[in-house]
């Protein structure tokens, strides 16, 4: 089956503009979790959606923000954008009886000049 | 909340055997799992935990033992293609499933 999707791959915004990332997971997967990768830096944990609802996140501020829809499908949102976001997104989905599976995303490498 | 630590660079000969550690300090976990990474690619799943002991996938092996809060991944006969960033992560089972991953271990394989 088809693997995790993300939309665009390559992104270049200015400062205080807004970005929407998009992420396809496997198909029967209704987990999607989304992670900000920067260089030589661990893949910090933004949020999860499980059937269209947030069900944790991480230690980001509110200009962050995803969504799931009801084929889950998943979008996040970097609003107000700093130079500090430039990095790479990542998202991963996992299926229900495989939680501890993430299947990753190519990711959206995102340039705020 | 959770925290994993790792080596952050190791270096090994091509053929030879290495060890990755990882640490955690955790209020709760299902169980750790490894992943790989190369260079300018997205992180893939090697292998999970659940259970303390040893699992075995091909060339590569981890290990659990949640009375010593420590995993470590095990890779043998390395080969060049070996090269690239490994990390540990758990999931929360305290915390609705929220995910921690450690800050990596960039491997070089050596000819």
């Amino acid at each position: 089956k088809a693997g995790v999707t993300q939309t665009p791959r390559y992104l270049i915004k200015t400062r205080g503009q807004q970005v929407t990332l998009s992420c396809s997971p496997i198909s029967g997967h209704r987990s999607v979790s989304w992670y900000q990768q920067t260089p030589g830096q661990g893949l910090q944990f933004l949020f999860e959606y499980f059937s269209e609802t947030q069900r944790n996140k991480g230690n980001f501020p509110g200009r962050f923000s995803g969504r799931q829809f009801s084929n889950s499908r998943s979008e996040m949102n970097v609003s107000t954008l700093e130079l500090g976001d430039s990095a790479l997104y990542l998202c991963a989905s996992a299926g229900d009886s495989s939680y501890n599976e993430q299947f990753f995303g190519p990711g959206t490498r995102l340039t705020v000049l | 909340g959770q925290s994993l630590e790792q080596p952050s660079e190791v270096t090994a000969v091509e053929g030879a055997i290495v060890q990755i550690n990882c640490t955690y300090q955790t209020s709760g976990f299902y169980g750790l799992s490894w992943y790989q990474q190369h260079d300018g690619g997205a992180p893939t799943f090697l292998s999970y935990n659940g259970l303390d002991g040893l699992e075995e996938t091909g060339r590569f092996s981890s290990f659990l033992s949640r009375s010593d809060s420590y995993g470590y991944l095990l890779l043998q006969e390395l080969q060049m293609k070996d090269s690239a960033s490994y990390f540990c992560a758990v999931r929360s089972s305290t915390n609705a499933g929220k995910s921690t991953f450690g800050d990596g271990t960039t491997l070089t394989v050596k000819p």
